[in-house]
């Protein structure tokens, strides 16, 4: 399973757009990149998953460059309440084995009033 | 619907005990994984089950063990508690184990 690095940390506030880069660059030709988000004391939640090119949905943006490398997570127009861990994984969909997430510490997005 | 849900949310024991957290995944959901999250850290894989068969294994010692019931709920079970395994113990569903998983709240066990 492909290694992430992400940063440990980011500010932002509210009103602006927060784009998180996630590297990936042993990511395998079956790999899928998918992000979570996780509040205190809470499970991670599924934001967006994506495969190459630009995946939108009603919470975020994922962007995958063509060589597939990298990925960021971009979220738009920030409020307090998306004050956050945000994980990036990379790895295969089911294909009759399993998929376990491996997840690295995340990057702590602090939103500021 | 009905997330996933886990039971009890919140547990004490002392080290030595054993413990048993359930879990019950979003109905049509067939895997089941569970996940050890500690303080400040990313959650940990334990184990996924599908179709109430082991799929895959995370490296915890054999202290820790799971299954899966007809129904898809699931049970983790941990033997002889040391400090270490306070955290909190997460479970995901999925429909067939892929990567978008859906967590319950946890529980948050704390050995003494």
């Amino acid at each position: 399973l492909a290694k992430t690095t992400q940063p440990i940390s980011m500010d932002s506030y509210e009103g602006q757009e927060v784009n998180i880069t996630c590297s990936h660059n042993n990511i395998a030709t079956n790999d899928y990149i998918t992000w979570y988000q996780q509040f205190p004391s809470q499970g991670p939640r599924f934001i967006i998953q994506g495969y190459k090119t630009k995946v939108t949905n009603e919470v975020a943006s994922l962007f995958i460059p063509a060589d597939r490398k990298s990925s960021t997570l971009s979220l738009p127009r920030v409020s307090l309440s998306d004050t956050a861990v945000y994980y990036c994984l990379v790895g295969g969909s089911f294909s009759g084995g399993y998929n376990k997430l491996i997840f690295g510490a995340g990057t702590r997005l602090a939103v500021h009033p | 619907d009905a997330g996933v849900t886990q039971s009890p949310t919140h547990l004490i024991k002392t080290r030595g005990q054993h413990v048993t957290l359930r879990c019950s995944p979003i109905s049509g959901h067939k895997s089941v994984s569970w996940y050890q999250q500690v303080l400040g850290q990313g959650p940990q894989f334990i184990f996924q089950y599908y179709e109430k068969e082991e799929r895959g294994r995370g490296n915890f010692p054999d202290r820790f063990s799971a299954r899966q019931f007809p129904n898809y709920s699931s049970e983790l079970n941990v033997n002889a508690l040391l400090l270490g395994d306070s955290a909190l113990y997460l479970c995901a569903s999925s429909f067939r184990g892929d990567h978008e998983q859906y967590f319950g709240p946890g529980t948050r066990l704390t050995v003494t």
